[in-house]
Parts: structure tokens; sequence; C-alpha cells
């Protein structure tokens, strides 16, 4: 079984350009998420998404952050234009929605803006 | 609102010693609880899982964590840690009623000494 995938690994950029992430979950997952994973901390939940449908993105920062989940299955992750706090690792994961469950994790986005 | 408290962001520990990763949580109800761990530049992985039962909860790579209601812990612990176990651990912590959505700790970063 394929895992999650993500691309690309890494992206350095300079502060105020463009940048996006794409992830593919794991065929059949219909919860999806985006997190933030700062360095020396745990991540931070950015948006879940249950099928094309948003249901928390409470935490994204919609002046700069934009995501989409186009046919419930693949997603991007889009900062338009990026700060240099945006430095940061940005993990994908997708699980079943079933209540308890496992979250399987992409290898992530190491974003690097200069 | 749930939380999760890792009281040690770094545990050095000699080969074949055994170890034990503290975990808190906070929440007014009843929780779901995780470990995951995170080998360098890689995604998270599921260590082990408490949903209800016992409160004591195997996993892989022979760790295992005792959920403790009356101290509101999930410590995780393995007897015998191996160079292979070094990465960093997460706990986590979710509600039944919004079982999809997680909340991590800061991390423990476990380094193992031969």
């Amino acid at each position: 079984e394929a895992g999650v995938v993500q691309s690309p690994r890494y992206k350095i950029i300079e502060k105020k350009q463009p940048v996006a992430f794409w992830c593919n979950p794991i065929s059949g997952h219909n919860t999806l998420y985006w997190y933030l994973q700062n360095l020396g901390q745990g991540p931070e939940l950015l948006i879940r998404y249950e099928n094309e449908e948003a249901v928390d993105d409470s935490q994204l920062p919609k002046d700069r952050f934009s995501a989409e989940r186009l046919k419930g299955v693949d997603s991007t992750l889009k900062i338009q234009p990026a700060e240099l706090g945006d430095s940061a690792v940005y993990l994908c994961a997708s699980s079943t929605g079933t209540g308890g469950e496992t979250q399987y994790f992409g290898p992530g986005t190491r974003l690097l803006v200069l | 609102a749930q939380s999760v408290t890792q009281l040690d962001s770094q545990v050095p520990v000699f080969e074949e010693a055994p170890v034990e990763l503290r975990c808190n949580y906070s929440s007014s109800v009843s929780v779901y609880l995780f470990w995951y761990v995170q080998y360098p530049n890689q995604g998270l992985q599921l260590l082990l899982k408490y949903l209800s039962g016992s409160t004591l909860v195997k996993g892989i790579n022979g760790f295992e964590a005792e959920f403790n209601k009356s101290q509101t812990s999930f410590h995780l612990r393995k007897p015998s840690v191996h160079i292979s176990d070094t990465a960093e651990y997460f706990c986590a912590v979710s509600e039944p009623s919004s079982a999809s959505k997680i909340i991590f700790g800061s991390g423990t970063r476990l380094s193992i000494r031969p």
C-alpha cells in the first residue's frame, strides 16, 4: 500500500514569493490534514478536510494561506506571499475518519524562506 | 480544552538501558491517547494508541504505555533501547466527540548512547 506522498520535499524561496505544496493521501482515506511543524515542536493543525469539505480551518492564517482539495483526493496548500516566519516543515496526513483512527503522515515539505 | 505536556524535551540513555518518556494530558472528558515517533527527515508514525479497555497498551518496536486516568498520564516505556530508537517521540490526545482532531505535545528527543 502506497503511503502519503508529498512534494516537493524541500523548497527555498525568497520572502514575498508564493509557494505551493502538494499532497496525495492514501487511497480510500476520506480525511486529510495539513500540519505545520516548527523546529523542536509538535505538529500543529492548519486545516482538516472531510472529503472535499474543510471542516476545521480555524488555525489557518487566511490572509496568506489557502488550501484546496479538489475531488476529495489530492490537496494543495499555498502561501502567498511567504514571510520569514513561515520557514518550517509542512506535513500532510490522512486517515479513514472513523474516530480514534491512526493518522498516516507523509515525509513533509521543508520550507526555507530567505 | 485539551492539551498535552511532555515534561522532558530530551532524554539521553545508554543502549540496552530502560527508558520512560513522560506525557501528561488535560481534558474535561474521556480521551483517546497516542504516541507517535518521528525518525530524522521522516513523517510521524504511530507507535501505539489507547482508545478504551486495558490501560496497558503494547505497540510496535517493543514499546508500551500505560494510561493512568487519576494522574492524567500516558507514559511511554521500553525495557531495553537500541540505537535505532533514536528519534523524536510525540504524545497526542483527542476527544471522542472530535476524534479526528488530535493535539500533539512538543516532543521528546530520545538519544541513545552506545
